[in-house]
C-alpha cells in the first residue's frame, strides 16, 4: 500500500517569499502524483498533475511541481508567493492505471500567507 | 465553480437520527467517491461507485451506505447518526481512473 508524508503542516510565510512544499511517498512501483488546494471556503481544486514525460510540471497560479523519482519526492514551488495563495494544500498518489479508489491523500499543509 | 453539489452544508443533529447527505454532479462522470476529513487530516476514501448500480466500500471502515440508481445522483446515508460520525463529507467524482477529482464543497456533519 503506498503512504504519502507531508512534512510542514503550518507554514507561514510573507508576500513575495519564495515557497516549497515538500512530498514524500512510498510506493515501489510507477505513480501518478498530484496537488490539490482549498482555498478558504471553497472545494478542494485540482493545482497540477504529474502522469508521465517532463518531471518538472506547472500548474494554474504559478505554482510548479518536481518530481524526483530517486528521493521519492514531488515537492510544490512558487518563487514568489501572494496572500490569496492562502490555503491548504494536499498531496496525492495513486499507483499508475490505478484508479481514485487508489488515490492516497497526504495530512495537507496549511499556508498562511501574511501581507 | 464547481459542477458536483453537496447539501446540507452543514448538519447539526441528534443522536440516533437517521441522516442522508445529498451528492449530485452534473458532469455525467462514471466515478463517484466520498471521502471522510478530520481536521489537519489525511482524507480517507469510504465509498466509491464505478457506474449506476455500482458501490464499493472503500480504505476507511465506515458505518455508512451509498447507493447509484442515477449517474449523476450519489447520495450517502447513515442509519443512526452517533457522536463518532463527527467529520467533514466530500463528494467527488471523475472522468476516467487517470482524470483528476471534482470535488463539492463537503457537509460538515456535526452528531451531538
Amino acid at each position: 500500500a503506498q503512504s504519502v508524508s507531508q512534512h510542514n503542516h503550518h507554514v507561514i510565510l510573507s508576500e513575495a517569499a519564495s515557497l516549497e512544499l515538500g512530498c514524500n511517498y512510498s510506493y515501489g512501483g510507477t505513480v501518478n502524483l498530484f496537488w490539490y488546494v482549498q482555498y478558504p471556503g471553497q472545494h478542494l481544486q485540482l493545482l497540477l498533475k504529474y502522469f508521465s514525460g517532463d518531471p518538472l510540471v506547472k500548474g494554474i497560479k504559478g505554482f510548479e511541481a518536481e518530481f524526483i523519482k530517486s528521493k521519492f519526492s514531488f515537492n510544490l514551488r512558487k518563487p514568489s508567493v501572494q496572500w490569496s495563495d492562502t490555503a491548504e494544500y494536499f498531496c496525492a498518489v495513486n499507483a499508475r492505471g490505478g484508479g481514485a479508489d487508489g488515490l492516497t491523500f497526504g495530512k495537507g499543509t496549511h499556508l498562511i500567507i501574511q501581507p | 465553480e464547481a459542477d458536483i453539489y453537496q447539501t446540507p452544508r452543514y448538519l447539526v443533529i441528534g443522536t440516533g437520527k437517521k441522516i442522508t447527505l445529498e451528492c449530485s454532479q452534473t458532469m455525467g462522470h462514471d466515478k463517484m467517491y466520498w471521502y471522510q476529513q478530520d481536521p489537519g487530516m489525511e482524507l480517507h476514501l469510504i465509498h466509491y461507485s464505478y457506474g449506476v448500480n455500482s458501490t464499493e466500500k472503500g480504505d476507511l471502515s465506515s458505518e455508512s451506505t451509498v447507493s447509484r440508481i442515477r449517474t449523476e445522483h450519489f447520495p450517502l446515508t447513515l442509519e443512526s447518526a452517533r457522536p463518532s460520525h463527527t467529520s467533514q463529507y466530500l463528494c467527488a467524482s471523475s472522468r476516467d481512473y487517470n482524470s483528476p477529482l471534482h470535488f463539492g464543497n463537503g457537509t460538515r456533519l456535526t452528531v451531538t
